[in-house]
């Protein structure tokens, strides 16, 4: 089954550690994008790719970085976690947005990321 | 400044009775919404969706109804099922970007 795989499920860092979350699709979508979950809130978008073309919210800071180095895989990286970024990180991918269309987005299960 | 809201944290429902999932937005340029279904440990899955130029989208037990004048939409279930328990986002996009405005969800319990 064509699907969104996010590894790891849980990840626990320590306070200023840097952490790697990784992403990977088998459905051959050309976007793709990382949200920030906090508990009760709305997922918050982060970043995302249209193709190599790097997009970033004005509000995500510098802290967070993206890489995508082919269409499959994605990855974010928090270069100093702080207590404040302990949140489900969602990945999620779609097709090209055609003109008149929705923009369904596909996720994958989340990284809860713990930081200590 | 939240652009899509769902002011009901939580709805319990009785088996077989309707549930109504409610969405207000502020940004009148959205014009598709879609709601999500989300289950513990797993990510969000789209469930349906509604164009701004209609009123009314079917799809089985899930119909989702727009009033754009009130800037409101609401997600009904019926019969509820017990499977449907889950938190259900409301989310909006306009046809010119990627993205979409994801609200807080409501989590939905359906007891027999």
């Amino acid at each position: 089954d064509a699907m969104v795989i996010q590894n790891p499920r849980y990840q626990v860092t320590q306070f200023g550690k840097p952490v790697t979350l990784s992403c990977s699709q088998t459905l051959n979508h050309n976007v793709m994008y990382w949200y920030q979950q906090k508990s009760s809130q709305a997922p918050k978008l982060l970043f995302h790719y249209y193709d190599k073309d790097f997009n970033n919210e004005a509000d995500t800071p510098d802290n967070f970085q993206s890489r995508r180095p082919n269409t499959s895989f994605c990855f974010l990286d928090i270069r100093s976690p702080g207590l404040g970024d302990a949140a489900m990180y969602l990945c999620a991918t779609s097709r090209e947005l055609e003109p008149g269309s929705y923009n369904e987005q596909f996720f994958g299960p989340g990284t809860r990321l713990t930081v200590l | 400044d939240q652009q899509v809201k769902q002011n009901s944290p939580s709805l319990s429902v009785q088996e077989g009775r309707i549930s109504i999932l409610n969405c207000d937005y502020t940004n009148s340029m959205f014009d598709y919404f879609l709601w999500y279904k989300k289950y513990p440990a797993e990510g969000p899955t789209f469930l349906i969706s509604i164009s701004s130029i209609k009123d009314k989208n079917e799809d089985g037990r899930f119909t989702v109804f727009l009033n754009k004048s009130a800037k409101h939409l609401s997600l009904h279930i019926v019969p509820s099922q017990p499977g449907d328990s889950a938190v259900y986002f409301c989310a909006a996009s306009d046809s010119y970007t990627d993205k979409l405005i994801f609200g807080t969800g409501t989590r939905l319990q359906v007891f027999p």
